[in-house]
């Protein structure tokens, strides 16, 4: 079963600055999601990683996926109070239907 | 756009009392499920559906039950409600392949409390 690891789950950052989020997996896996919770609403597909090496950039959010490290990143560029949010990364399990997700990084960005 | 809806946004009952969730996608997509979300424990798979008549248990399928009649409706039963599956209800859907993007897309969550 694929396993996936989110750090940090909590990120607070001022407005302007960087940052990244983490999301390690446990098993091999082709490819990745990323989506993002607002407070009491429902989960929005951000980016889909479908290759190693894959990048994908949407505003100041941009998605990698490195397949031989297990690894997908989530850049932050020049925080805005905008992207406050929880973010989730999610792999399928072997059986190829289910999503499990990490835990997600809840992320307060602040003036 | 791929549309998600689930029939109620807040939801409230008894101990006991039989409860259904609604779900209908209306994209066409072959694969549906439940998922439940709770602080701490992330999204957990309930239950899906990969055709119609056909389910399949995820990994916390205990006190549910699942009907899918048609293509674009999946529904989630709790026989008989109690104070532990007050939670956060989320149904998604996606067309599966090995050249798809095999991305999930989700319904706008049903808040059930269970008093």
């Amino acid at each position: 079963e694929l396993k996936v690891e989110q750090n940090p789950l909590f990120l607070s950052m001022q407005e302007g600055k960087n940052y990244t989020i983490y999301c390690n997996y446990s098993t091999t896996s082709d490819r990745l999601y990323w989506y993002r919770q607002d407070p009491g609403k429902s989960l929005e597909s951000l980016f889909v990683l479908l290759s190693n090496g894959a990048v994908k950039q949407e505003g100041r959010l941009m998605a990698s996926l490195d397949t031989k490290a297990r690894l997908s990143t989530l850049h932050i560029t020049a925080a805005v109070h905008d992207l406050s949010a929880t973010y989730f990364c999610a792999g399928y399990s072997n059986s190829g239907y289910a999503l499990n997700f990490g835990k997600g990084t809840s992320l307060l960005v602040t003036p | 756009d791929v549309k998600v809806t689930q029939s109620s946004r807040y939801l409230v009952k008894r101990t006991g009392e039989k409860v259904f969730l609604e779900c209908v996608q209306d994209m066409d997509h072959e694969n549906m499920f439940w998922y439940r979300q709770d602080p701490g424990l992330g999204l957990r798979l309930i239950y899906f559906s990969y055709d119609v008549k056909m389910k399949e248990k995820g990994d916390i399928p205990e006190g549910y039950s699942v009907s899918r009649e048609k293509k674009e409706r999946f529904s989630l039963i709790l026989e008989s409600a109690s104070t532990n599956q007050t939670s956060m209800y989320l149904c998604a859907s996606r067309n599966p392949g090995l050249a798809g993007m095999n991305e999930q897309f989700f319904g706008p969550g049903t808040r059930l409390t269970v008093l």
